[in-house]
């Protein structure tokens, strides 16, 4: 099955500063690659993604980018403020749709 | 708000008793994901549906079973039921065959006593 890694397990930044996260994946037939955020009590929610065709993504403050050649794609998220405190989760999905987590990064933004 | 409903929110009972956790996709989506998370711990994928057909199988236990009815909501079921089976349940859904966004469900918390 895949192999999903992530790290940091843990991250704290200063509030104004930026974080980024490491998912790498073992699949070469992964080809959606998503992050979750759960905040405390809640289901993942989706924040961002990316297809396979595609390099790098951007919303506002957050984005992936994606390097195939090495199965490793990472978010980052700029400018943090203490409402982006949560576990993120990426989730590289292959073509039959089966769903490797990530072992999840616990992300504290320190006001 | 995800649209994805869970019932029930919590459900504690005691070992050896068998529960039945439902989930009902967003409006339009046909396929269903159920997940497991135990304490501290990641999300383990169990099982996909997609149109009330199995499409995806992970690390279900041969206890757990699912199924997905003809109005695309789905259920769990967890059997013979362990102190170890005490976790959150999500479900999560999404549109389908070439649709792979998840939205995910507020979850069911389970306790085996």
């Amino acid at each position: 099955g895949e192999n999903v890694e992530q790290h940091p397990s843990t991250l704290s930044v200063q509030e104004g500063d930026s974080a980024v996260i490491k998912c790498t994946y073992s699949d070469s037939a992964s080809n959606y690659f998503p992050w979750y955020k759960q905040e405390l009590g809640k289901g993942p929610q989706l924040i961002i993604d990316i297809r396979s065709n595609v390099g790098e993504k951007k919303d506002q403050r957050i984005a992936v980018t994606l390097n195939k050649t090495a199965k490793h794609f990472s978010l980052h998220i700029t400018e943090t403020q203490p409402e982006d405190s949560a576990v993120y989760f990426c989730a590289p999905m292959g073509g039959y749709q089966k769903v490797t987590f990530g072992t999840g990064t616990k992300l504290q933004v320190i006001p | 708000d995800s649209g994805v409903t869970q019932t029930p929110k919590h459900l504690i009972t005691a070992t050896g008793q068998r529960v039945t956790l439902r989930c009902s996709p967003r409006s339009g989506d046909l396929s269903v994901y159920w997940y497991q998370q135990s304490l501290d711990q990641g999300l383990q994928f169990l099982i996909q549906y997609y149109n009330g057909e199995e499409r995806a199988k992970g690390n279900i236990l041969e206890r757990f079973s699912a199924q997905q009815f003809p109005d695309l909501h789905s259920e769990l079921n967890l059997s013979s039921l362990e102190l170890g089976d005490s976790a959150l349940y999500f479900c999560a859904s999404s549109g389908g065959d070439g649709t792979y966004e998840q939205y995910f469900g507020p979850g069911t918390r389970l306790t085996v006593t």
